[in-house]
């Protein structure tokens, strides 16, 4: 298994208020990634980081904010959370983006978070 | 717009049938597939690949099978078992403008291997 861990696993939380996933990876890889799975949509890109400090957006990223001040984190941040963000979150890692093999992205175990 | 497409929400086959999923794209930009499987309370977990240059890759009783032409993917699982009863998301990479890949995922399937 690749070395990915994400926490919380499990978070509910009120509508209005803050709040912080972080993934954590052991194996030094360049790229992360954030995604939301969602039944009607699958897996979509939030954001994502090609370095320390470098980061872009993806599909769905209105409402959320990254950061990445080290290699091995990755936090994704809800300013204020509202009930459409209800949804289980994966972070993802990969050696490299140029495309091909180095390219297979590696998932964690996914963060379940309830806005009420 | 849904770039890929799995258009079945499920399938249910014998253990020991093949499983045959399908998997459409519309953007002929995709250069790399991938397949990923996910069991419930766990992230999704890569599978196999293929490259737009090939039109087969095979490992052990997984194959996809590349159509460049009718944008059109398949995984068969030959025999099934009860073990691969999971979701499969199919998957093409994409390289945005700042020159890296970026996955794009399907919305899904659910596979039933019934003993």
């Amino acid at each position: 298994d690749a070395g990915i861990t994400q926490s919380p696993r499990h978070k509910v939380t009120e509508t209005g208020t803050p709040v912080t996933l972080r993934c954590h990876q052991t194996e030094n890889h360049r790229y992360m990634y954030w995604y939301r799975q969602d039944p009607e949509h699958g897996l979509r890109l939030i954001h994502y980081s090609y370095g320390v400090k470098d980061t872009d957006k993806g599909e769905v990223s209105d409402g959320y904010s990254v950061s990445r001040s080290k290699t091995e984190d990755f936090l994704l941040t809800l300013e204020s959370a509202t009930s459409s963000q209800t949804s289980v979150y994966f972070c993802a890692i990969s050696e490299s983006g140029a495309g091909g093999i180095k390219n297979i992205q590696y998932f964690g175990a996914g963060t379940r978070l309830s806005v009420l | 717009d849904q770039q890929v497409k799995q258009n079945s929400p499920s399938l249910s086959v014998q253990e020991g049938r093949i499983s045959i999923l399908n998997c459409d794209y519309t953007n002929s930009m995709f250069d790399y597939f991938l397949w990923y499987k996910k069991y419930p309370a766990e992230g999704p977990t890569f599978l196999i690949s293929i490259s737009s240059i090939k039109d087969k890759n095979e490992d052990g009783r997984f194959t996809v099978f590349l159509n460049k032409s009718a944008k059109h993917l398949s995984l068969h699982i030959v025999p099934s078992q009860p073990g691969d009863s999971a979701v499969y998301f199919c998957a093409a990479s994409a390289r945005t403008q700042g020159g890296s890949e970026k996955l794009v995922f399907g919305k899904g399937m659910k596979l039933t291997v019934n003993p």
